[in-house]
């Protein structure tokens, strides 16, 4: 079946600029995670959603990220003014979280360089 | 605060023989290691498992081996085939707020030279 999908590919933007990353789990996946690589740094734990609820958004950067999903499938990141610092891969992970842990698939990620 | 470490940016090896990379971690509410491999332009995709209450898992040519006196794990690839070349995550496994999250190392770049 199909894998996790994520768009845009690549993202170029300029500085101050809002950008909006999109993620398409695994059908079925009730959790989905974002997580970001910056260059030369491990995978960053960003936020977590359980359908269509985020009980944990402790890993957001700053005020300026937000995330939503609806209908417990599509989650998009929203990166208000973007800044410089924001530049790395962005991930989307989903698993089947039915009460026991379920490993993570992650998709192919979306490079934002911001300008 | 890094709470998993790999401490080796990159490691050469030679095909057919042995890759060993390392992994270090400090909390020890860490119940799941996992290692996850990851080819340029693609996701992480994953690749062994440990739970925390044992000290070894063997998948064909891969073992993890664990270590939690010294907070210390380490994936043994062999014979290393040059399919191998890529970055491996190492990442524990924490649960809150009824979540199942994942905190990674930098990666190791594991070359495999013919």
């Amino acid at each position: 079946g199909a894998g996790v999908s994520q768009s845009p590919s690549n993202k170029v933007t300029e500085k101050g600029k809002d950008v909006e990353l999109r993620c398409d789990p695994i059908s079925g996946h009730t959790a989905l995670y974002w997580y970001r690589q910056s260059l030369g740094q491990g995978l960053e734990f960003l936020i977590y959603f359980q359908g269509n609820s985020a009980p944990d958004k402790s890993g957001l950067p700053s005020d300026r990220f937000s995330a939503e999903r609806t209908g417990g499938s599509v989650s998009t990141l929203t990166i208000q003014r973007t800044q410089q610092e924001d530049s790395a891969v962005y991930l989307c992970a989903s698993s089947f979280n039915n009460g026991g842990w379920s490993r993570q698939y992650f998709g192919p990620g979306t490079r934002l360089t911001v300008l | 605060d890094q709470q998993v470490k790999q401490n080796s940016p990159s490691l050469s090896v030679q095909e057919g023989r042995i890759s060993i990379l390392n992994c270090d971690y400090t909390n020890s509410m860490f119940d799941y290691f996992l290692w996850y491999k990851k080819y340029p332009a693609e996701g992480p995709t994953f690749l062994i498992s440990i739970s925390s209450i044992k000290d070894k898992n063997e998948d064909g040519r891969f073992t993890v081996f664990l270590n939690k006196s010294a907070k210390h794990l380490s994936l043994h690839i062999v014979p290393s085939q040059p399919g191998d070349s890529a970055v491996y995550f190492c990442a524990a496994k924490w649960r809150r707020g009824g979540a199942d999250g994942l905190t990674f190392g930098k990666g190791t770049h594991l070359i495999i030279q013919p």
